[in-house]
């Protein structure tokens, strides 16, 4: 069974970071292209950042060069570091297996609950 | 404001069809069959229900179904039981954007 289940969300200040962890059991993250979508609270989708099974990492206008995706084999777990974190990243971030380049499915096929982050000061 | 448009809320009784609409351009639905849609109930995750236009993944009720035309795809729910109360997002791969676009979100609503 395809499992996600993220971790790391909190209350964070203006500037400061966070590392989100998705732990996922199932399947193996790096023979899968992988992904961090968020929703701010009562708003819709966004995909910020994805990363291929070959290694090829994206990331979304709104957040590139402050978010690095990265994933550890060994722990079969995906990661998102969060620096210079702004109001508006307050969301709720969801750890997904696939994307929209994703060849599969072109399609997010599994989600995990998701982890909320807020930043206020 | 999203890339791609959807009705804010539809509605409908018990046992009747809705359809919800998601309307891009040429940079996406124009010209890929790359369309998926996600039904989030109130409080939980999204949960994939339709990829590459109307495929369902294994487990998702034969009554809800996809298609496409030109720039606008569409999700049916047909026979619609109280348990479809949710949210519904389109997405779409598309030229301008590496990740993907969705929709605003449609709010399906069981009178």
């Amino acid at each position: 069974e395809v499992q996600l289940v993220e971790s790391g969300g909190g209350l964070v200040q203006p500037g400061g970071s966070l590392r989100l962890s998705c732990a996922a059991s199932g399947f193996t993250v790096s023979d899968n292209y992988m992904s961090w979508v968020r929703q701010a609270p009562g708003k819709g989708l966004e995909c910020v950042s994805a990363i291929s099974g070959g290694g090829n990492t994206y990331y979304g206008d709104s957040v590139q060069g402050r978010f690095i995706i990265s994933r550890q084999n060994s722990k079969n777990t995906l990661y998102l570091q969060m620096d210079g974190l702004r109001p508006e990243d307050t969301a709720v971030y969801y750890c997904a297996r696939g994307g929209m380049m994703d060849s599969r499915t072109y399609a997010f096929d599994y989600w995990g609950q998701g982890t909320l982050v807020t930043v206020s000061s | 404001q999203s890339a791609l448009t959807q009705p804010p809320s539809v509605s409908g009784s018990p046992g009747q069809s809705v359809t919800i609409s998601c309307t891009g351009t040429s940079s996406d639905l124009g010209i890929y069959n790359r369309v998926s849609w996600y039904q989030q109930p109130p409080g939980t995750a999204p949960k994939l229900i339709i990829y590459e236009v109307s495929t369902r993944p294994s487990g998702v009720p034969e009554r809800f179904s996809g298609s496409k035309s030109g720039n606008t795809a569409s999700l049916t729910i047909s026979g619609l039981q109280t348990e479809d109360e949710a949210d519904y997002y389109c997405g779409s791969y598309t030229r301008s954007n590496t990740l993907g676009v969705f929709g605003g979100g449609t709010r399906v609503t069981v009178l």
